[in-house]
């Protein structure tokens, strides 16, 4: 079964500083890999994603992460943060096929010191 | 591209009583819908998948007859949670997935379901 790992519900950076955020997956078969952003009682907006390729992903905002297969890891990192970057986080997998169910992660919450 | 609309936003709603939600596909066809629940500071926890005529396959653990859901059409599908009481307030959201080369899965903004 896919399952998705974040270490660290709680990220705090400043504002400026390198922004990493972790995630690990287990999957049986090769999976697709999405990273979300989502702000307060809002719905979901894909920041980027994996399915097949470079395994370099560069997405909106900036942001960017790395498929890592040796490590199962799809890290998602951002240079230098922003203010505007305070959300939560989320990473999911899906499975390549017909189940293409989306599980998340659950999820990290980034705050960005001024 | 790839817009799912979804209503209503918030609702407030009588323990005992009906509430619909409803998600369309503004400018696509959307085949497989997805259901979420997420509690406050939490995760999204997929209800149910929803392929456009037949039934939606529920996760264990989620009441069928609760949460029901039709997807009639390939634009809009609905989630009614059926004798609401307070335990079922939770932020619902809905998701279409994306097939080809644009392959991934558009959300809705969400509804925040209050019981009283």
């Amino acid at each position: 079964a896919q399952s998705v790992t974040q270490l660290g519900s709680h990220v705090s950076v400043s504002e400026g500083a390198l922004v990493l955020l972790r995630c690990n997956y287990s999957s049986s078969v090769p999976p697709y890999l999405f990273w979300y952003v989502q702000y307060p009682n809002q719905g979901l907006q894909l920041l980027l994603k994996y399915t097949t390729g470079a395994t370099l992903v560069k997405g909106i905002n900036g942001f960017e992460a790395e498929f890592k297969k040796s490590e199962t890891s799809f890290h998602l990192t951002k240079p230098s943060a922003h203010m505007s970057d305070a959300a939560e986080y989320f990473c999911a997998v899906s499975e390549s096929g017909a189940t293409n169910k989306l599980i998340f992660g659950t999820g990290t919450l980034l705050a960005v010191q001024p | 591209g790839a817009v799912v609309s979804q209503h209503p936003s918030r609702v407030i709603c009588k323990s005992g009583t009906s509430v619909k939600i409803e998600c369309r596909s503004l400018d696509f066809q959307a085949t497989t819908m997805f259901w979420y629940r997420q509690f406050p500071k939490q995760s999204l926890m997929l209800m149910a998948t929803s392929n456009e005529g037949s039934k939606a396959t529920y996760e264990q653990g989620v009441e069928k007859d609760k949460f029901l859901i039709n997807h009639a059409s390939l634009t809009l599908s609905t989630l009614t949670v059926t004798s609401a009481h307070p335990e079922d307030s939770s932020f619902y959201i809905c998701s279409a997935r994306l097939l080809g080369a644009s392959y991934g899965y558009t959300f809705g903004s969400g509804t925040r379901l209050t019981v009283v």
